[in-house]
């Protein structure tokens, strides 16, 4: 069973740093793409970026690159999403996703949400 | 950057047909997703490649398109289709993907 865990909730400072967690079981995970999307407090999918496990080749949104940091470690098949300082816009539920496939622009599976709340 | 465009809310009665849409200058080049969430769960795919339905997702729900617009028709609306639906899909090049804005919709 396909299978995207990610790491518990976190309630973080202004200027404080993040790293939250995506565990993927259930498949090769040096062979899918992984991820990221926010979603503020009462607001849409954002897409922030994605990472191929198997070379770390990745990509960010315009909108998010700079601002965060994506990361794979292949060894415990786990993704990872960063932030070095982190501000009260940066609140919001973050969501891993599985890429179906190389030659398709969609997600299949999900993990369950990682909120993250920035307050001073 | 480039953008997704949908109504933010649609209203049905059960039974009736409800139609969302998804306007995109790139659609015509790139295969548009649908994903339904209802609240505090993650998203679902429902439609995938502009008109694929996904194992298990039933079949009232349903994809089209035509030049920049993408359609999802849910037929025969149920209490429980009450969600809000994200289309996704990719910059024309392929490398950004974006999502809509989302709709709400509403069973009355």
């Amino acid at each position: 069973e396909v299978q995207l865990v990610q790491s518990g909730a976190e309630v973080k400072k202004p200027g404080e740093s993040l790293k939250i967690s995506c565990k993927g079981s259930g498949f090769t995970f040096t062979n899918y793409w992984i991820g990221w999307v926010r979603q503020m407090p009462g607001k849409g999918l954002e897409w922030m970026g994605i990472i191929y496990p198997g070379d770390s080749d990745t990509r960010y949104s315009p909108s998010f690159q700079g601002q965060v940091t994506i990361s794979a470690d292949k060894s415990i098949s786990t993704a990872s999403l960063q932030w070095s300082s982190l501000k009260a816009s940066d609140t919001a539920m973050y969501y891993c996703a599985r890429r179906a496939t190389v030659t398709t622009n969609h997600f299949d599976y999900w993990g369950q949400g990682t909120l993250v709340t920035v307050s001073s | 950057s480039y953008e997704l465009t949908q109504p933010p809310s649609v209203s049905v009665s059960p039974g009736q047909t409800a139609r969302i849409t998804c306007s995109g200058d790139a659609l015509p080049k790139q295969y548009a997703y649908w994903y339904q969430q209802k609240p505090g769960q993650a998203p679902v795919l429902v439609i995938c490649k502009d008109s694929e339905r996904p194992s298990g997702i039933p079949e009232r729900f349903s994809g089209s398109s035509s030049g920049t617009t993408v359609t999802l028709t849910i037929s025969g609306v149920q209490a429980e289709d009450e969600a809000d639906y994200y289309c996704q899909s990719a910059d024309s090049s392929g490398t950004y993907w974006v999502f809509g804005g989302g709709t709400k919709l509403t069973v009355l």
